[in-house]
């Protein structure tokens, strides 16, 4: 069984200011890793993905994210927040033969200009 | 190339009445997701199809609903009788099995039943 714990419901981060949204996995196998970014009544857009590789994972927007085995976390981070990454993230799990994603229940970002 | 494309958009209707929501995947994707999003339960997978055969239908709510992929490039969802219980924002996603893990999200159909 595969499951995502996303820390923090609502984040709010000041407009130039660092932006860090966490994501917790567990897997019993090699997971694939994704976050989507939904803007408000759109539908959910692919931010980046982990499959395999290099463990530093770079997604449009100037968003990336970091695969960790030894934590088991999938940590989103942009260094400095635009008022347009206003949305709601969501941070996914599946794995090889696995076409299903399991969600975690998202973050909801909020830029203070 | 064009996205995941929904149709309607938009959807009012009143209870009891039967709403067929459509999709066209991504052309060469395989596979083929129905999801729910709302306040109260975020975002649920309905069904998914491999190959336009229903893989996992395990989400689908109840006998009210219904879904079917005739062929590749196009899956609809029905809800007959629909109820206010129902209003949510459904969306398609495809994705291309066995090659690039992802999938790829609709625009959503926002479904209120009055």
């Amino acid at each position: 069984a595969q499951s995502v714990t996303q820390l923090g419901s609502h984040v709010s981060v000041s407009e130039g200011a660092l932006v860090l949204l966490r994501c917790n996995y567990s897997s019993s196998v090699p997971p694939y890793l994704f976050w989507y970014v939904q803007y408000p009544n759109q539908g959910l857009q692919l931010l980046l993905k982990y499959t395999t590789g290099a463990t530093l994972v770079k997604g449009i927007n100037g968003f990336e994210a970091e695969f960790k085995k030894s934590e088991t976390s999938f940590h989103l981070t942009k260094p400095s927040a635009h008022m347009s990454d206003a949305a709601e993230y969501f941070c996914a799990v599946s794995n090889f033969g696995n076409e299903k994603l399991t969600f975690g229940t998202g973050t909801r970002l909020t830029i203070i200009p | 190339d064009a996205g995941v494309i929904q149709s309607p958009r938009h959807e009012v209707t009143e209870m009891g009445q039967e709403v067929t929501l459509r999709c066209k995947p991504i052309s060469g994707h395989n596979s083929l997701f129905w999801y729910r999003q709302t306040m109260m339960r975020g975002l649920e997978l309905l069904i998914y199809f491999n190959n336009n055969v229903p893989i996992d239908d395990s989400g689908m709510p109840e006998d009210r609903f219904s879904a079917k992929m005739p062929n590749a490039s196009f899956s609809t969802l029905k809800i007959q009788p629909s109820e206010p219980r129902d209003s949510a924002v459904y969306f398609c996603a495809s994705s291309s099995s066995g090659t690039i893990p992802g999938q790829y999200f609709g625009p959503g159909t926002r479904l209120t039943v009055t």
